[in-house]
């Protein structure tokens, strides 16, 4: 089946400007993630979506950095008054839960690379 | 400190050779440990998962010691296609944390 996807795949923004990143996840996942990746590190987690519930927002930056999932499919990370520092890849992962891990396997997808001018 | 500490390399090797790197970890309640490959410019890829007792996916053989929070990987035998970056990740509850990778080329 398909994997999870993520859109746009590269974006170029001008600091300050707003932007927002789509995750579609794998079908059925209820579990989905958002990391960041800056270039030569391991990513970073962001946040934690079970179903359309946002239960941890630990790694979110700064306030300029919002994710949502409303229906508890696709995702939404929103990135407002981008800076220089925000130039990464970022990545979404999405999973079941497996045991008494509400975590499970995830799978990742593309990522979208942000860079910001 | 960072939470996973890895030796970025690279790791030069021939093909046929044999190529073993680690990492170490802080957070002494992780539960799992995993390790990622991640291609240039693509997203990581689970590789195997990694038990206390050790173990292997064919070449690959993984090892885990709890007490000195010590991970090890192993590739025998190593193929063009196994160029790549591989990833420590110790996971607690739902969060993964990731190393920032071991670089690993082989070549012809």
């Amino acid at each position: 089946g398909a994997g999870v996807s993520q859109s746009p795949r590269y974006k170029v923004a001008k600091r300050g400007q707003d932007v927002a990143l789509r995750c579609d996840p794998i079908s059925g996942h209820v579990s989905l993630f958002w990391y960041q990746q800056a270039l030569g590190q391991g990513p970073e987690f962001l946040t934690y979506f079970q179903n359309e519930a946002q239960l941890d927002k630990s790694g979110l930056p700064s306030d300029r950095f919002f994710a949502e999932r409303p229906e508890g499919s696709v995702s939404t990370l929103k990135i407002q008054r981008t800076q220089q520092e925000d130039s990464a890849v970022y990545l979404c992962a999405s999973s079941f839960p497996e045991g008494n891990n509400p975590g499970g396997r995830q799978y990742f997808g593309p990522g979208t690379r942000l860079t910001v001018t | 400190r960072k939470e996973v500490e890895q030796d970025p390399g690279p790791f030069n090797v021939p093909e046929g050779a044999t190529v073993a790197f680690n990492c170490t970890y802080s957070n002494s309640a992780s539960q799992s440990f995993f390790w990622y490959r991640q291609d240039c410019r693509k997203e990581p890829k689970l590789l195997m998962s990694v038990y206390s007792s050790g173990n292997e996916d064919g070449r690959f053989t993984a090892q885990l010691n709890r007490a000195s929070q010590y991970i090890s990987l192993l590739i025998r035998d190593s193929k063009l296609s196994d160029s790549a970056t591989y990833l420590c990740v110790p996971r607690n509850d739902y969060k993964l944390s990731f190393g920032a990778g071991t670089t690993v080329t082989v070549r012809a």
